[in-house]
């Protein structure tokens, strides 16, 4: 069946580093690819996604390549501020029988410090 | 917009009670879909409906669960004598149709004890 693997948290960061979280899947077909982010005390939104092979996400510095060779879809942003702390879900949907139902990965806590 | 809203915010149950969540989706989104999420692991998918479609049930995790939606409105989760297992933040997400982005709702803490 589909999977989402990504790296356990939690991560802790200083203001300004730079920032990886792995995400690796396993799925039947050509899977859909996200990254979503839940804010302290907020609901889970979407950050960004890549639908097809070689695509790149991109949203608020965050950017996350579509890699099939590798099947990996890892989140990386250059410079991180306080304000990204919260936590990131991975997540793949792949149609089956007509349900575009999500497939999540654990989660990562990232904590960025002052 | 509003967004989905979900109610109650918090539950707290005995076990052995029913428990009835709520899920209002954004106006107009046709698919709706709803997932469970255990401390410390990621969310699992339970149900998804779109439309006047036959709802796809593949996730519910046992018979105690069942969920209806009245059109494209309202949606309601039912755990029946639930166990401590079920203790979990159920969340709610809404899509304008099938393969749309999906739209969370804040969720809804359900302790069972």
């Amino acid at each position: 069946g589909n999977s989402v693997t990504q790296m356990e948290g939690p991560v802790t960061l200083s203001e300004e580093a730079f920032l990886t979280i792995n995400c690796t899947y396993t799925a039947t077909g050509y899977p859909s690819l996200f990254w979503y982010v839940q804010y302290p005390g907020e609901g889970l939104q979407l950050l960004l996604k890549a639908t097809k092979a070689d695509d790149k996400g991109s949203n608020k510095g965050f950017e996350a390549t579509y890699r099939k060779e590798t099947t990996s879809f890892h989140l990386e942003k250059g410079s991180v501020q306080v304000s990204d702390s919260a936590v990131y879900f991975c997540a793949l949907s792949a149609s089956q029988g007509g349900s575009e139902k999500l497939v999540f990965g654990k989660g990562t806590k990232l904590t960025v410090n002052p | 917009g509003a967004g989905v809203s979900q109610s109650p915010s918090n539950k707290v149950t005995e076990k052995g009670k029913d428990v009835e969540l709520r899920c209002d989706p954004i106006s107009g989104h046709t698919a709706l879909y709803w997932y469970r999420q255990r401390l410390g692991q990621g969310l699992e998918f339970l149900i998804y409906f779109q439309g006047n479609s036959a709802p796809d049930k593949s996730g519910l995790p046992s018979d105690r669960f069942s969920a209806e939606r009245t059109g494209e409105s309202v949606s309601t989760l039912t755990i029946q004598r639930t166990q401590q297992e079920d203790s979990a933040v159920y969340l709610c997400a809404s899509s304008l149709w099938w393969g749309n982005e999906q739209f969370f709702g804040p969720g809804t803490r359900l302790t069972v004890l």
